[in-house]
């Protein structure tokens, strides 16, 4: 059972690159979670997606576009990426928000020079 | 202000022996609910356990229990009979809805780093 399915698993872009980063889950969850984790700031929400159809932004939506291109599927763009968007990347699905544990993916090592 | 505080400095504990990981949070939302991951150096997050406000005694799974002290404000993690598997970050989160019933998100601490000594 795969769960929450990550690509890539590493990145190396340079300042103004863009790039997109996918994520596939196939638990059959509603909802879907962009999370950004960078050193002694544990895991911050980008953008989610409650259910198919809808997304919202999370607490540090700058600089980043998503898309729920279907309900397995969760992308999270970034246009023209900056070195303060070096981090490492997780995507998290979930039955729907609220009571209901996230399921984490491995994680993107994402580093922009 | 942050909403979910893990200031413990790394954490050493000999194998066997029962550890507690703190965690205070801060909410005017009276329905809210507390999880904990685990991190290990792999990089994955392992979900451990989860403990709502409403509910009236604490959570527990296998090895992991939650001391959750509502007017304290605290919600911390309890690891019995710990293994060196069990050397890993842990992260406290919290869900609070972002609208009235509809959505709502996590916000996580900072995390502390356990060390379990053979």
């Amino acid at each position: 059972n795969a769960g929450v399915t990550q690509t890539p698993k590493f990145q190396v872009l340079k300042t103004g690159q863009s790039m997109t980063l996918q994520c596939a889950q196939d638990m059959n969850h509603n909802s879907m979670y962009w999370y950004r984790q960078d050193p002694g700031m544990g895991l911050r929400l980008i953008y989610y997606s409650a259910s198919e159809g809808t997304t919202d932004k999370g607490e540090v939506p700058n600089g980043y576009n998503v898309s729920r291109l279907n309900k397995r599927e969760f992308s999270l763009r970034l246009e023209s990426a900056a070195p303060s968007q070096t981090s490492v990347y997780f995507c998290a699905s979930s039955v729907r928000t609220g009571d209901q544990p996230q399921h984490f993916g491995d994680g993107t090592r994402l580093s922009i020079l | 202000a942050q909403k979910i505080t893990q200031t413990q400095p790394g954490m050493f504990v000999q194998e066997k022996e029962a550890v507690t990981l703190d965690c205070t949070y801060d909410t005017s939302d009276p329905s809210y609910g507390l999880f904990w991951y685990k991190q290990p150096s792999s990089g994955e997050m392992i979900f451990l356990i989860y403990q709502g406000s409403y509910d009236q005694q604490n959570a527990t799974e296998g090895r992991y229990s939650l001391n959750f002290q509502k007017a304290r404000k605290s919600a911390n993690l309890v690891i019995s009979a710990s293994q060196l598997g069990d050397s890993a970050m842990y992260f406290c989160a919290m869900r609070e809805y972002v609208y009235t019933g509809a959505n709502s998100k996590l916000t996580f601490g900072k995390g502390i780093t356990l060390s379990v000594r053979p």
